[in-house]
């Protein structure tokens, strides 16, 4: 079974400062892990994800996130953070089943401070 | 091309009532799943489709929550008789494959309030 562990339910920082979301997984076998983000009365949508390629994610909107297998972690950043980054995010690990469905975190909510 | 949409944003419900909630999935994307998120908690799964065959359906609550999805295109998931508990956003992803790695496209939610 996956699981996953945001810390931090809120996460606030200043305008230009570095944002960074934690994420740590639990996974029995090679993970899929996966950042989306919802933005107030829409969807989820994807930011970035992790296949078993390279460590070092890119994503839209300039964030990016790190597969760190030794922490079993999957933090994500942004080196400066914009007012419209304010949303909710969640950090979500694919399944082994044959589902395939998330596994999500329990979602941090971004503030950015002017 | 259009994303996935949900039918209707907000329903508002006695307790004890029937809700239909509707997932119109991108179009041709087979595989169709069901997600809630109660308030404060995490997103879990609920259940998904591949075409109009339910797939796995473990995250299904009980037997008040019934989902289908005839002729594989959009699905439904009533809730008979709502309690107070299934108050959420429930959202529905819908993927063209079945790679790990592929992604889901999510729709808006529809917030259920069961009073």
């Amino acid at each position: 079974a996956q699981s996953v562990t945001q810390l931090g339910s809120h996460v606030s920082v200043s305008e230009g400062a570095l944002v960074l979301l934690r994420c740590n997984y639990s996974s029995s076998v090679p993970p899929y892990l996966f950042w989306y983000v919802q933005y107030p009365n829409q969807g989820l949508q994807l930011l970035l994800k992790y296949t078993s390629a390279a460590t070092l994610v890119k994503g839209i909107n300039g964030f990016e996130a790190e597969f760190k297998k030794s922490e079993t972690s999957f933090h994500l950043t942004k080196p400066s953070a914009h007012m419209s980054d304010a949303a909710e995010y969640f950090c979500a690990v694919r399944g082994s089943g044959s589902a395939r469905q998330l596994t999500f975190g329990s979602g941090t909510q971004l503030t950015v401070l002017p | 091309e259009a994303g996935v949409t949900q039918f209707p944003s907000h329903s508002v419900i006695e307790k004890g009532q029937t809700v239909t909630l509707r997932c119109d999935p991108i179009s041709g994307h087979d595989n169709l799943y069901w997600y809630r998120r109660v308030m404060g908690k995490e997103i879990k799964f609920l259940l998904h489709f591949v075409k109009e065959s339910k797939q796995d359906e473990s995250g299904m609550p009980n037997n008040r929550f019934l989902a289908e999805r005839t002729g594989g295109t959009y699905s439904t998931l009533k809730v008979q008789p709502a309690e107070l508990e299934d108050s959420g956003v429930y959202f529905c992803a819908s993927t063209l494959l079945r790679d790990p790695g592929a992604e889901q496209f999510f729709g808006p939610g529809t917030r259920l309030t069961v009073l």
